[in-house]
């Protein structure tokens, strides 16, 4: 988990409400990413940002949004308009020199709406 | 379309014994392929990968994962199973140009005395 954070660990929403999940890197990755896990589901990418002021949707993207105003910080934000939104998510960071660099993840964030 | 599949939701073994996560693959072009393995309210750790060469890999905490091209397959093994290997374990593979990484639905992976 070095070198990425995700905040907080826990959060818990009442339906209707927006919530902004935090993802910090201090190793000077360009590229980061936004992953939800749900049981048997593996990960399913929400969006992904390669450079900074530049991001694009995943697989999943609806009723979410990102930004990625520093290189180092790729918020998530969950909207009201995503229907199920209790899941784990997590975050990762890739040097972006080559594409088969490795993805490092953070220890993840578990959201539960109320 | 491209995909990792990962064919058992649960493996068990006793300590001592080798281990095999089997992992297989449908991609275009050259296959890039990872594992990685996650504990409990954790995130992913990156065991290893394979992008070019020897079909056998070796990774962190003993593991390695045999590349075989004919058979699609990249299973991760380790020889002598501890009971603190017992976690989730994820195959992935490169899709999207590079850009993403397709994981298949992870595998439970229960090692006991």
């Amino acid at each position: 988990d070095g070198g990425i954070t995700q905040s907080p660990k826990y959060l818990f929403r009442k339906e209707g409400q927006n919530v902004t999940l935090s993802c910090e890197q201090n190793l000077n990755h360009d590229a980061m990413y936004w992953y939800r896990q749900d049981p048997g589901q593996g990960l399913r990418l929400i969006y992904y940002s390669q450079i900074v002021n530049d991001f694009q949707k995943g697989d999943i993207a609806e009723g979410y949004s990102v930004s990625r105003e520093k290189k180092e910080s790729f918020p998530l934000t969950v909207t009201s308009a995503q229907k199920n939104p209790t899941a784990f998510y997590l975050c990762a960071s890739r040097v972006s020199g080559a594409s088969t660099d490795t993805q490092y993840f953070g220890p993840g964030t578990r959201l539960t709406v109320l | 379309a491209q995909s990792v599949a990962q064919p058992e939701d649960q493996v068990n073994v006793a300590e001592g014994n080798p281990l095999t996560v089997k992992c297989t693959y449908s991609v275009s072009g050259n296959p890039y392929l990872f594992w990685y393995v996650q504990y409990p309210n954790r995130g992913l750790q990156f065991l290893l990968k394979y992008i070019t060469g020897d079909n056998l890999v070796k990774g962190s905490y003993g593991f390695e994962a045999e590349f075989n091209k004919s058979q699609t397959s990249f299973h991760l093994k380790k020889p002598s199973a501890l009971v603190s290997d017992s976690a989730l374990y994820f195959c992935a593979g490169l899709t999207g140009g590079g850009n993403k990484l397709t994981f298949g639905t992870g595998t439970q992976l229960k090692v006991e005395l």
